[in-house]
């Protein structure tokens, strides 16, 4: 029962160096997500993705990128990191019933640090 | 789009005290509705949700909550809180938009439960 996968739990960059964050799941979901979460800003979407091949951009995608190659894997990379994307980052995924989405399973998060 | 809003981004009570946590939505589609836990250093946990059916829907962890459509409201409520309920609490909304489908979250409710 592994759920949604996260890699690595803890992260320092320094400014300008680049990194890719790994998410997998198990579940044979079509829809993942990436969020971030900054104190009292709830979650901020930053891509997603309804299917092997698609990604679409969410709320605040700058500085980021993202691939979806197969159903499990939804890898978001940052280039050239700044201080502005040190957070908590998840990512989810969720089953698709109709045309709604009903639910999303999420990983543990990878907590980021950009010094 | 939808939206959610969230009430208070603290909400203190003592240990047996009525909980309760305050979730309006904007949505002109009906929405389907959720409320997650988060605990600390946790990735979020579904502790409900509304689909379609019965407005008053049963959760995990002795939680409930009521959808009122004419209130636009999804409030979170337990009628005796425990220590172990001290969390935050994010509601979020999904709704078709444009054939697909993400989940707009709240900016979150941490609980504090009070001995």
């Amino acid at each position: 029962n592994a759920g949604v996968t996260q890699t690595p739990k803890f992260r320092i960059l320094k400014i300008g160096q680049s990194m890719t964050l790994q998410c997998a799941q198990d579940m044979n979901h079509n829809y993942m997500y990436w969020y971030r979460q900054d104190p009292g800003m709830g979650l901020k979407l930053i891509y997603y993705s309804v299917g092997a091949g698609i990604t679409d951009k969410g709320e605040v995608p700058n500085g980021y990128n993202v691939s979806r190659s197969t159903t499990e894997d939804f890898p978001l990379r940052l280039e050239l990191a700044a201080p502005s994307q040190t957070s908590v980052y998840f990512c989810a995924s969720s089953p698709q019933e109709g045309s709604v989405n009903t639910e999303a399973f999420f990983g543990q998060g990878t907590r980021l640090t950009v010094v | 789009a939808q939206s959610v809003t969230q009430l208070g981004s603290h909400v203190s009570v003592s240990e047996g005290a009525l909980v309760l946590l305050r979730c309006n939505y904007s949505s002109s589609v009906p929405p389907y509705l959720f409320w997650y836990v988060q605990y600390p250093n946790q990735g979020l946990q579904l502790l409900l949700k509304y689909t379609t059916g019965a407005t008053l829907v049963k959760g995990i962890n002795g939680f409930e909550a009521e959808f009122k459509k004419s209130e636009t409201s999804f409030h979170l409520t337990k009628p005796s809180a425990h220590m172990s309920d001290a969390a935050e609490y994010f509601c979020a909304v999904s709704a078709p938009q444009g054939g697909s489908e993400k989940l707009v979250f709240g900016k979150g409710t941490k609980l504090t439960v009070n001995p």
